[in-house]
């Protein structure tokens, strides 16, 4: 079936040890999400590429970056991980502004 | 900047019944409305999109209406089952081609 796979489920860092997120698609989509979800809180849209082009949020720390190196892989990359980034990060797919496709997510545990 | 509003935050109710999901958001210059759903440590789950132009949407026992004009989305969720526990989010996607995302209303459904 298409669809939207993130990879690991569960990741655990240690503080300030680099890690990286990955997600790939079978749907073809042209549009890459990553979300940051915390517990008992909405998503929040961390950037997104359209297309080739990147497009971060105002309030994205710097800490976070992304790659997407073709059409079905994009990578979510945490330089130096604090550990108030423990969290779920969501990937998530669309073609152009239509209905957006989630994976099941990874979550991160910064020690 | 669009904020967007879920209420009730929890919702309790006994297996067989009717009952509707409130989304409510302050810029109506949107180009769709999205309700997910969210088990407990798991990714979103697309249940209905909703394009600008359209007044609801259905799916099965999902019902989703949208008024632009007064900033409302509702979510109609027909005979109730222990299976649709779940939080649900509601999204509208605005015109950077990000979701906002609501609060969320937890739902518990009593056998």
């Amino acid at each position: 079936d298409a669809m939207v796979i993130q990879n690991p489920r569960y990741q655990v860092t240690q503080f300030g040890k680099p890690v990286t997120l990955s997600c790939s698609q079978t749907l073809n989509h042209n549009v890459m999400y990553w979300y940051q979800q915390k517990s008992s809180q909405a998503p929040k849209l961390l950037f997104h590429y359209y297309d080739k082009d990147f497009n971060n949020e105002a309030d994205t720390p710097d800490n976070f970056q992304s790659r997407r190196p073709n059409t079905s892989f994009c990578f979510l990359d945490i330089r130096s991980p604090g550990l108030g980034d423990a969290a779920m990060y969501l990937c998530a797919t669309s073609r152009d502004r239509y209905e957006q496709y989630f994976g099941p997510g990874t979550r991160l545990t910064v020690t | 900047k669009q904020e967007v509003t879920q209420i009730p935050a929890a919702l309790s109710v006994p297996e067989g019944e009717n009952l509707v999901l409130n989304c409510s958001f302050t810029d109506s210059a949107i180009y769709n409305l999205q309700w997910f759903r969210q088990d407990p440590g798991k990714g979103l789950t697309s249940l209905l999109l909703i394009q600008s132009s359209q007044r609801e949407q259905t799916s099965g026992r999902l019902n989703a209406s949208l008024d632009k004009s007064s900033g409302r989305s509702t979510l109609y969720i027909a005979a109730s089952q222990p299976g649709d526990s779940a939080t649900y989010l509601c999204a509208v996607i605005g015109g950077a081609n990000n979701l906002f995302f609501g609060t969320g209303t937890r739902l518990t459904v009593i056998p």
